[in-house]
């Protein structure tokens, strides 16, 4: 069955710190993978996506992830976190083939220090 | 493009009453997808189309809860009779391609059901 798991609920760094929220998925074949952002009453925002290719993806606001087929993961980092990418963020997988709904991860909570 | 358009934003009813969420995807996307989150169980699939017609529908919690899509620039999410534990968000997202588009959100539905 295909699943995915984000360990961290929540994640709190300074301003300036460097983030990498971890994302591991289970699934039969290397399926499309996603990160989502989610600020306070706003819907899911696209960050970036992964379909084929260079294992290393870049999004917006600076945010970039890197597949790893051997450990099934995903995880998405920013190299210096600014204070308004205090959101909620979400690891998504979907079927290359068949049903083309995406499975999501229950999010991690990013806060943001001064 | 206006994006994923959700309406109301807010919705407060009581008990027992009818509820009608609404849903414009975008236009050219051939699949639509409800969401509901909460606290508690996170983002869950509620249902989804596939050119208008639905294609999974077994995250429908209950018999009260119907969905329809008329045509392919509009949706609804209908739960008569309303109850507290459906207070949530409500989300519908609009996508083309095999998923490999990820989805598009709206900016959702807040129900409170009193």
């Amino acid at each position: 069955a295909q699943s995915v798991t984000q360990p961290d609920i929540h994640i709190t760094v300074s301003e300036g710190a460097s983030l990498e929220l971890r994302c591991n998925y289970s699934y039969g074949a290397t399926p499309y993978l996603f990160w989502y952002v989610q600020s306070p009453g706003q819907g899911l925002q696209l960050l970036l996506k992964y379909f084929s290719g260079d294992t290393l993806v870049q999004g917006i606001k600076g945010f970039e992830a890197e597949f790893k087929r051997s450990q099934s993961s995903f995880n998405l980092r920013k190299p210096s976190v600014h204070w308004s990418d205090a959101a909620e963020y979400f690891c998504a997988v979907g079927a290359r083939t068949g049903a083309n709904n995406l499975f999501f991860g229950t999010g991690t909570r990013l806060t943001v220090i001064p | 493009d206006a994006g994923v358009i959700q309406s109301p934003r807010h919705e407060v009813t009581e008990m027992g009453q009818e509820v009608t969420l609404r849903c414009k995807p975008i236009s050219g996307h051939n699949s639509l997808f409800w969401y509901r989150q909460t606290m508690m169980r996170g983002l869950e699939l509620l249902i989804y189309f596939n050119n208008n017609v639905p294609i999974d529908d077994s995250g429908m919690p209950e018999d009260r809860f119907s969905a329809k899509m008329p045509n392919a620039s509009f949706s609804t999410l209908k739960i008569q009779p309303s109850e507290p534990r459906d207070s949530a968000v409500y989300f519908c997202a609009s996508s083309s391609g095999q998923g490999s588009g990820g989805y598009t959100f709206g900016s959702g539905t807040r129900l409170t059901v009193v």
